[in-house]
């Protein structure tokens, strides 16, 4: 079961790009990283998922190297409304719903 | 699309009583799962419906808590009787793929104050 390790806080400042950083050194061959945003009083809502290399959506873009070790979540141009926790989550999809951990998240403020 | 709804929002019980929370899924949505987050801590898990069927309730913290899903459509989790520790949200959530690891869908949670 990989473990994360993500920072447990950032600020940053409306319209720069946010990087939020994941590690895993743990991670399996058949492991997905996925992340999620929670706003307060909200549940978690899923952002990205990937195995390798780059992943972009229409919010965020996810990047993770050759040894997957870690991952990086990239918002671009942040504003206000971004700022909420972020989870990092990495397992396989076909493993039982019970190895899903959220972690602690990263709490992520946003400033004018 | 109506996303996941769960009722009611918030409760406020004394400890020794029953509570009853609802979870309307996304329709067409086999997998519904619960987690909850106590005292501040981490989102866990609780349990993963298909369908009807209890696919995995091994995050279920002890026979107190009772979760079901006649139907296959609406899921109820009753905690009986409720004590301090069961405060906290309650969140569900539901998908279509059975791959655990996909998006799954969360409603906006039930806050449970037992006091």
């Amino acid at each position: 079961l990989a473990k994360t390790t993500q920072p447990i806080s950032m600020d940053s400042y409306e319209g720069q790009e946010v990087n939020i950083t994941c590690s895993h050194n743990n991670i399996a061959t058949n492991d997905y990283i996925t992340w999620y945003q929670q706003f307060p009083s909200q549940g978690p809502r899923f952002i990205i998922q990937g195995y390798k290399t780059k992943v972009t959506n229409e919010v965020a873009s996810l990047f993770i190297p050759a040894d997957r070790k870690s991952s990086t979540l990239s918002l671009p141009r942040v504003s206000l409304s971004d700022t909420a926790v972020y989870y990092c989550l990495v397992g396989d999809p076909y493993s039982s719903a019970s190895k899903i951990i959220f972690g602690s998240g990263t709490r992520l403020s946003i400033r004018p | 699309e109506a996303g996941v709804t769960q009722f009611p929002s918030h409760s406020v019980i004394e400890k020794g009583q029953t509570v009853t929370l609802r979870c309307d899924p996304i329709s067409g949505h086999d997998n519904l799962y619960w987690y909850r987050r106590v005292m501040g801590k981490e989102i866990k898990f609780l349990l993963h419906f298909v369908k009807e069927s209890k696919q995995d309730e091994s995050g279920m913290p002890n026979n107190r808590f009772l979760a079901e899903r006649t139907g296959g459509t609406y899921s109820t989790l009753k905690v009986q009787p409720a004590e301090l520790e069961d405060s906290g949200v309650y969140f569900c959530a539901s998908s279509q793929e059975p791959q655990t690891y996909n998006e799954q869908f969360f409603g906006p949670g039930t806050r449970l104050t037992v006091l």
